[in-house]
């Protein structure tokens, strides 16, 4: 295991539901992203929170909303998906050098959640 | 902001041959590029990376060459096995950091389209 666990891993809603992705890093990193993996895109960075502040939000729709509680700990909210949503979302943390967060460094992603929209 | 370009989209090689996957990138001032394994049904897990102070990286059958004047970085695995099968993801970082807080350099990493490599037996 890496340290990055995500749950559920499998999560079926209606365009109608909302439901929250969970993710927790137990490897004191100081950075943590979602990204999503379609078979049509490439790993796309959705939203970066660094120190448990939200640095990155690369145009996200508003029916995707983040939550970072703590540094451990990051959230996905969802609401009135798409089925184009229908994805795998995953999540990463990393640890820049000299303490500062950084992407330049080694991240580590969660297995992700498979998510359906039915 | 950066663009990363990654060829080929699939690559099928036998047992023991050698597979290249190329990526070009179009930010002169991105320094660190990572390569990113996926198999079937599980994560990402970084391979090996390189940064702009070197050309060249190697760790026993995977290495990386950069060429930073031309933009493009390659991954080259020697010796193929089965178990090297998986998408391949190559990754630069954007050159200068757009974090609003200062002091936290969180430079984004974009990724390439993926490389699915097929290691025949």
């Amino acid at each position: 295991e890496t340290g990055v666990t995500q749950t559920p891993r499998h999560l079926v809603m209606g365009m109608t539901n909302k439901k929250s992705l969970k993710c927790e890093q137990h490897l004191g990193h100081n950075a943590m992203y979602w990204y999503k993996q379609s078979a049509k895109k490439p790993l796309e960075l959705m939203f970066v929170y660094s120190l448990e502040e939200r640095v990155e939000n690369n145009s996200v729709p508003s029916r995707f909303s983040p939550e970072c509680p703590n540094s451990s700990h990051l959230f996905l909210h969802l609401h009135t998906l798409q089925p184009e949503d229908s994805a795998l979302y995953l999540c990463a943390s990393s640890q820049g050098p000299r303490g500062q967060p950084s992407m330049n460094t080694e991240a580590f992603f969660g297995q992700g959640t498979r998510l359906t929209v039915v | 902001g950066e663009n990363v370009e990654q060829h080929p989209s699939t690559l099928s090689v036998q047992e023991g041959d050698s597979a290249v996957i190329k990526c070009t990138y179009s930010d002169s001032a991105s320094n660190y590029f990572p390569w990113y394994k996926q198999e079937l049904g599980k994560r990402p897990q970084l391979i090996i990376d390189i940064r702009s102070n070197v050309g060249e990286k190697k760790d026993q059958r995977i290495a990386v060459t950069l060429n930073k004047t031309a933009k493009h970085f390659s991954l080259h695995i020697t010796e193929t096995q089965p178990e090297d099968s998986a998408v391949y993801f190559c990754a630069a970082n954007e050159g200068e950091s757009r974090s609003r807080l200062p002091g936290h350099n969180t430079d984004k990493l974009i990724f390439g389209t993926g490389t699915r490599l097929q290691v025949f037996p």
